[in-house]
């Protein structure tokens, strides 16, 4: 089945920085979505991508879609408290006929 | 608009029980997905119900199972509970089957003993 590699698996980084995550697919995916997950609560979308090279912004956040299709990354500019959590990249296949795969979580702690 | 709403949100059961979860959707959105979430493998997909029929399945056993109603609110069922099926179970909805985005509830916290 389709596997998402995402990386790192954790970041600390001061107030401030610049973050940045990618995830990479073993197969094609024709949509990419990225989602934060906050401790008892169900994933939030940040961003969705639906083209090849597509690059899109929300706030502090920028996403893209890579050329191959097989992959994405997150940044996050100037980080802040409230941006801590678990980040997770989400592909969807051809036809849309299959549920998302989701990869393994960016845990995202931020030191003051 | 009021998002996904799953109830309840916590859930203790016995091994070898059945359990039953609910899943209201966006308004206007027909399309119904399960997911469940554990740290060992993470988020995976369940099933999609879109029309009140099963449309696509993820690779669990039979003892999983869902159905969704003609308001397209949806229900999940567990059947003969093992130790294993503890975890968070995430419901999403979506404007049509195999759209995107999902938008997900908070879920319902399983524990199985």
């Amino acid at each position: 089945g389709q596997q998402l590699n995402q990386s790192p698996q954790s970041m600390f980084i001061q107030e401030g920085e610049d973050v940045s995550m990618n995830c990479t697919s073993s197969s094609i995916f024709n949509t990419w979505l990225w989602y934060k997950q906050d401790p008892g609560e169900g994933p939030v979308l940040l961003i969705a991508l639906y083209k090849a090279g597509e690059l899109t912004s929300n706030g502090r956040l920028t996403a893209q879609f890579g050329i191959t299709r097989k992959d994405s990354f997150l940044n996050i500019s100037a980080s802040i408290p409230s941006d801590v959590g678990i980040y997770f990249c989400a592909g969807r296949g051809g036809g849309g006929a299959d549920g998302l795969t989701f990869g393994k979580g960016t845990h995202l702690i931020i030191q003051p | 608009k009021a998002g996904v709403t799953q109830t309840p949100r916590y859930l203790i059961k016995t091994r070898g029980q059945q359990v039953t979860l609910s899943c209201s959707p966006i308004s206007g959105h027909r399309s119904v997905s399960w997911y469940q979430q554990t740290p060992g493998q993470g988020l995976q997909f369940l099933f999609e119900y879109f029309s009140e029929t099963q449309r696509n399945k993820g690779n669990f056993p039979g003892r999983f199972s869902g159905r969704q109603f003609s308001n397209s609110r949806s229900e999940m069922n567990v059947s003969t509970l093992e130790l294993g099926d503890s975890a968070l179970y995430l419901c999403a909805s979506s404007l049509a089957l195999g759209s995107s985005p999902l938008h997900f509830g908070n879920g319902t916290r399983l524990t199985v003993t």
